[in-house]
């Protein structure tokens, strides 16, 4: 099906663990975005590419690591996961214009580092 | 720097109408999006405005003013599935490679009966 896809949808790790969580989208979007969301915080940008090998960090970048070698996939890795890493994270895709600023959200992945 | 401020919870009745104020701070402006999102679903596109002035879609409006630098969203005739966190979202002009979108924290609507 046509879309954006997140998986897993839920994840348990433990602290110190590299932890990697994939995107795929079907729309071949030039953008695409990871999001963490956290009570208080609301959406916060983590990292973002603007075209396959073209990647830039956002608002909260420490501890994450991103590619896009293929314009359909993005996937975020958690180096070495920490505690403050416990969040919902949401990927997204867009093709942004001058009058466009449309975002499609995945279903986003609950993590949890114990 | 950027920042977007909206209030943090509004609550209403069925049927009532509610707005939902959000002033951005930001260089390099395009425009103003809304974005809503249900208990454990993911934030979907409202509406977007990059001219002052208000949009209409059906019951949501939205309305941007430019030199002021606000925005509101207006819901009528709540329904009980209006029940969602709102949020709004400006470009992000800081990165070289592109762009994002940057997002408030996001209004908690609580429509009760």
């Amino acid at each position: 099906d046509a879309g954006i896809t997140q998986s897993p949808r839920y994840k348990i790790t433990e602290t110190g663990r590299q932890v990697t969580l994939m995107c795929h989208q079907t729309w071949s979007h030039s953008y695409m975005f990871w999001y963490r969301q956290d009570l208080g915080h609301g959406l916060r940008l983590i990292y973002y590419s603007a075209a396959a090998d073209i990647t830039d960090k956002g608002e909260v970048p420490d501890g994450y690591v991103v590619s896009r070698s293929k314009t359909e996939n993005f996937p975020l890795t958690l180096e070495s996961a920490t505690r403050s890493q416990t969040s919902v994270y949401f990927c997204a895709s867009s093709e942004f214009g001058a009058t466009n600023e449309k975002l499609f959200f995945g279903s986003g992945t609950q993590l949890s580092v114990l | 720097g950027q920042s977007l401020e909206q209030p943090s919870e509004v609550t209403a009745v069925e049927g009532a109408i509610v707005q939902i104020n959000c002033t951005y701070q930001t260089s390099g402006f395009y425009g103003l999006s809304w974005y809503q999102q249900h208990d454990g679903g993911a934030p979907t596109f409202l509406s977007y405005n990059a001219l002052d002035g208000l949009e209409e879609t059906g019951r949501f409006s939205s309305f941007l003013s430019r030199s002021d630098s606000y925005g509101y969203l207006l819901l009528q005739e709540l329904q009980m599935k209006d029940s969602a966190s709102y949020f709004c979202a400006v470009r992000d002009p800081r990165n070289q490679a592109g762009t994002a979108l940057i997002f408030g924290k996001g209004t908690t609507l609580s429509v009760s009966s």
